[in-house]
């Protein structure tokens, strides 16, 4: 059964880099069509899309917020973080970890498995 | 980047009803587009990818619709669990883009 979860702070400070960690079980990012993206939701506001990575380390980024993130991938510890530079209070937001959709071989970029999500604050 | 416009905006009805929500595209998706329900203090639930196919073990109640830019999701008879927020979601055009969600409420 897949499961995924966030960690990282919950509270940041302007200008800060915010380092997120997404750590799942239930499937491998080395395993060909997987993928693990990032998706922030500001309270009481929209879902909004921001990083995919892909089990050939291929990355794709939101291009509002590309030069900002990176997303990376450990395999061995079944992780995936996202670096987010230069907070700013309209940062502040739910931040999920999600799994692709994949049926058999093929992934399709939804998302089906969630993390419960992290809540992280920008203030100073 | 593909703009995805919900309306409306809140739907208000009760159960049994049938509620139809539905999602424009600034620009051609083709089929790639898929429905998430989100209730309060809860993650969303893909419910329909690529237009019309439900994801496992969504009910036959809810159902997809739509190709290119006017897509539909349509719950046939609502259940109390029904309520909540639905969102769209495109895959065909990078960024990957999301709906500002349609709010279904109990009248």
């Amino acid at each position: 059964q897949i499961t995924l979860k966030e960690s990282g702070p919950t509270l940041v400070k302007p200008t800060q880099t915010l380092t997120l960690t997404c750590s799942f079980s239930g499937f491998s990012l080395s395993t060909s069509g997987v993928a693990v993206g990032w998706i922030r939701q500001p309270p009481g506001k929209a879902l909004e899309w921001l990083a995919l990575i892909y089990w050939d380390d291929d990355k794709r980024y939101s291009p509002s917020l590309k030069s900002r993130l990176a997303i990376t991938k450990d395999t061995s510890k079944n992780q995936v973080v996202l670096t987010m530079t230069n907070m700013d209070p309209v940062d502040t937001a739910t931040y999920y970890c999600a799994h692709r959709l994949r049926l058999g071989s093929n992934g399709y970029n939804y998302f089906d498995y969630w993390g419960q999500g992290t809540l992280v604050t920008v203030s100073s | 980047e593909t703009v995805l416009t919900q309306s409306p905006a809140t739907l208000s009805l009760s159960p049994g009803e049938r509620a139809t929500l539905s999602c424009r595209a600034s620009q051609s998706v083709s089929s790639y587009l898929g429905w998430y329900q989100q209730k309060p203090g809860q993650t969303p639930r893909l419910l329909i990818y690529d237009a019309s196919n439900r994801a496992t073990g969504i009910p036959a109640r809810f159902s997809g619709s739509g190709s290119g830019t006017d897509f539909t999701l349509t719950i046939s008879s609502l259940e109390p669990e029904d309520f909540a927020v639905y969102y769209c979601q495109q895959r065909s055009n990078w960024p990957i883009t999301f709906g500002q969600g349609t709010r279904l409420e109990i009248k």
